[in-house]
């Protein structure tokens, strides 16, 4: 089975950093991604990590460590619209995403 | 191009009727996938299919089926509502199952069962 694991919210000012941490424990690792769901709308994809490092994506960056089973996405440069949902997932073996519940970030003039 | 469809956009059931939630993918993807999505427990998989004529069973799969007989339909069946199914569907594509090949997710079914 899978047990992820991601703060429930956070807040921030427009124009700082937020760091959201993911921790997993699985029974098979085969990549961890990242989603951004907006209040009504259905989940779109941000990134994706199956080594470890850092990726960056523009304002977003994810990083991975398989050792530890972490993970975080960096938001930088908030701007108001990065309020949202980020989802964390990771994929077993079978090729079958688990997802956290969710982390509620706003975004705060 | 739509990507994924997704019908009705919600829906009030009576306990023990059927439904049939639609999602079609207009990406000539081999996989595609039904979640439900609940507060406080994030998106849980309900059944999937790596390519047409195949399925399996995800986390949650009691009282759903599906089927899928073409690449780009993927149907949901509840065969009797119960109040517990109350949720939010998302039906979900890629490419296929492994590699980088990312899931994209439809609209989304707000269904509420009384």
């Amino acid at each position: 089975g899978q047990n992820i694991d991601q703060p429930t919210e956070m807040t921030a000012t427009e124009g700082a950093i937020v760091q959201i941490n993911c921790t997993y424990q699985t029974s098979g690792f085969n990549g961890l991604f990242w989603y951004q769901q907006h209040a009504g709308e259905a989940p779109t994809f941000l990134s994706y990590n199956v080594l470890d490092g850092l990726e960056e994506k523009g304002r977003f960056s994810s990083f991975l460590s398989r050792s530890k089973g972490y993970s975080y996405l960096l938001l930088k440069e908030l701007q108001m619209k990065d309020s949202a949902s980020y989802l964390c997932a990771v994929r077993d073996n079978d090729y079958k995403l688990s997802f956290g519940a969710g982390t509620t970030v706003t975004v705060r003039a | 191009i739509a990507g994924i469809t997704q019908a009705p956009t919600s829906q009030i059931l009576a306990a023990g009727r059927r439904m049939t939630l639609r999602c079609t993918q207009d990406m000539r993807h081999n996989a595609m996938y039904w979640y439900r999505q609940d507060l406080g427990l994030g998106l849980r998989l309900i059944h999937y299919s790596n390519t047409a004529g195949t399925t399996g069973k995800g986390e949650v799969p009691d009282g759903y089926s599906v089927s899928r007989a073409n690449t780009d339909d993927f149907p949901l069946t509840l065969a009797s509502a119960v109040p517990s199914q109350t949720s939010v569907y998302f039906c979900a594509s890629s490419d296929s199952a492994g590699g980088s090949d990312t899931q994209y997710f439809g609209p989304g079914t707000r269904l509420t069962v009384l």
